[in-house]
């Protein structure tokens, strides 16, 4: 059974500072992977999606997997104060009904300026 | 396109009553997905349905919730005799047909049971 644990729990970054998110998987056999963002009352909006051991790019957002040791990194570049927000890593599984999403418990992040 | 629609966005019962919450998805979707979120265990599977069908309702507790889709532009989760425990904020979600992956999230329903 998949299971995902995000690090740290919170993070607090400068304005313009690289901030670094961590999300470690228990079963190397998933190949989807998503980092989410979730703004205070708001709903899951993706940021970056990515299949393939590597790097891949959106915007500000950059997400490295390495299947081999279970981790998915996002780093965000230049971080803004409008960043703040909970950020969730997501696999994807497969299962008897189709794909299902397995979510870590999130990373709070809160940039000041 | 609206994104999916969730309502009330905010809902406050006392114990023992019953909670209805409403989901619209994003037009053409025809998968669609309940999910709890809470502080303390994060964002928890509920049920899924596809075309309208339930297809796994394994993260559903077992008593007093239940999940509908009537037709393609809706779907109902409904708990009754809800107790404080209950309190999260509930997200739906939709997807493309074949696409249970990429799924598009409403901005949820936050239920207050005191």
């Amino acid at each position: 059974q998949q299971k995902v644990q995000q690090s740290p729990e919170s993070l607090t970054v400068s304005e313009g500072a690289m901030a670094s998110l961590n999300c470690t998987f228990s079963d190397r056999s998933s190949d989807n992977f998503r980092w989410y963002r979730q703004h205070s009352g708001k709903g899951l909006e993706v940021l970056v999606s990515i299949f393939s051991d590597g790097e891949k790019e959106e915007g500000s957002f950059t997400a490295h997997l390495n299947r081999a040791s279970l981790h998915v990194f996002l780093h965000i570049r230049e971080p803004q104060p409008s960043d703040s927000a909970l950020y969730l890593c997501a696999v994807s599984i497969g299962t008897s009904s189709g794909q299902k999403l397995v979510f870590g418990q999130g990373t709070i992040l809160k940039v000041y300026l | 396109n609206a994104g999916v629609i969730q309502t009330p966005r905010h809902k406050v019962t006392g114990k023992g009553q019953e909670a209805t919450l409403w989901c619209e998805p994003i037009s053409g979707h025809s998968a669609v997905f309940w999910y709890r979120q809470t502080i303390v265990q994060g964002l928890e599977f509920l049920t899924y349905f596809r075309n309208q069908a339930p297809i796994d309702d394994s993260g559903m507790p077992k008593e007093r919730f239940s999940a509908q889709m009537p037709n393609q532009s809706h779907s109902t989760l409904k708990i009754q005799s809800t107790q404080p425990q209950d309190s999260a904020v509930y997200l739906c979600a939709s997807s493309l047909r074949g696409r249970q992956d990429t799924q598009y999230f409403g901005p949820g329903t936050r239920l207050l049971v005191l």
